[in-house]
């Protein structure tokens, strides 16, 4: 069966410091995998999505960046982490019709 | 760009009546349309989909959901909500233009009440 790790589930970083949390899926090949923000509980931002190994969409301007090195892992990393970066932040994976979330990464920056 | 629309930011009832959550949509084409819930800093399970076929869509615990093309809705309904139904409702498109990502509304914060 597929399924999505993503890790750490809970982060606290000084403001400036980087960022890497990590997104591997099992079970399927050639996913299309994404990187979502939520902030204040409510609605999801598309941050990122990847279509193959190193091929990496942004959607939106950003202090933060994304890699995928492998098939299935995907990484979103910052160098300096800024208070606005916040978040709680969910990896994604779909294929065909199907799409399946990690269990979110709280990023608190201080 | 295809969006969805949450026109509720909460929505309240009593256990053992029926919820809706409001959902519309606006697409190009045919719309692939889902419903996810969210409990407290978790990630999303998935409720049910419309890819194509009936308009009524029957998902996981007890839920469906009406695609009506005319009012360009896809609203979520139960017939008898429960107290642990509570938790924060996303419905989603599928948008070509990012990759095949899902674009969310902005969540419905459903409270069953005892």
């Amino acid at each position: 069966s597929q399924t999505i790790h993503q890790w750490p589930a809970t982060l606290v970083q000084p403001v400036g410091s980087p960022l890497s949390l990590e997104c591997t899926v099992e079970g399927t090949s050639n996913p299309n995998l994404y990187w979502y923000r939520q902030a204040a509980g409510r609605g999801l931002q598309l941050l990122f999505y990847s279509i193959g190994i190193d091929q990496i969409s942004s959607e939106v301007p950003q202090n933060l960046s994304a890699s995928r090195p492998q098939d299935r892992q995907f990484i979103l990393s910052s160098k300096k982490l800024l208070l606005s970066d916040s978040g709680f932040y969910l990896c994604a994976w779909t294929k065909n019709t199907e799409a399946f979330f990690g269990q979110g990464t709280r990023l608190t920056v201080v | 760009a295809q969006s969805v629309a949450q026109p509720e930011d909460q929505v309240n009832v009593a256990e053992g009546n029926p919820l809706t959550v409001k959902c519309t949509y606006s697409v190009s084409g045919n719309p692939y349309l889902f419903w996810y819930v969210q409990y407290p800093n978790r990630g999303l399970q998935f409720l049910l989909k419309y890819i194509t076929g009936d308009n009524l869509v029957k998902g996981s615990y007890g839920f469906e959901a009406e695609f009506n093309k005319s009012q360009t809705s896809f609203h979520l309904k139960k017939p008898s909500a429960l107290v642990s139904d509570s938790a924060l409702y996303f419905c989603a498109v599928r948008d070509i233009n990012s990759g095949y990502a899902l674009n969310f509304g902005k969540g419905t914060s459903l409270l069953v009440t005892p």
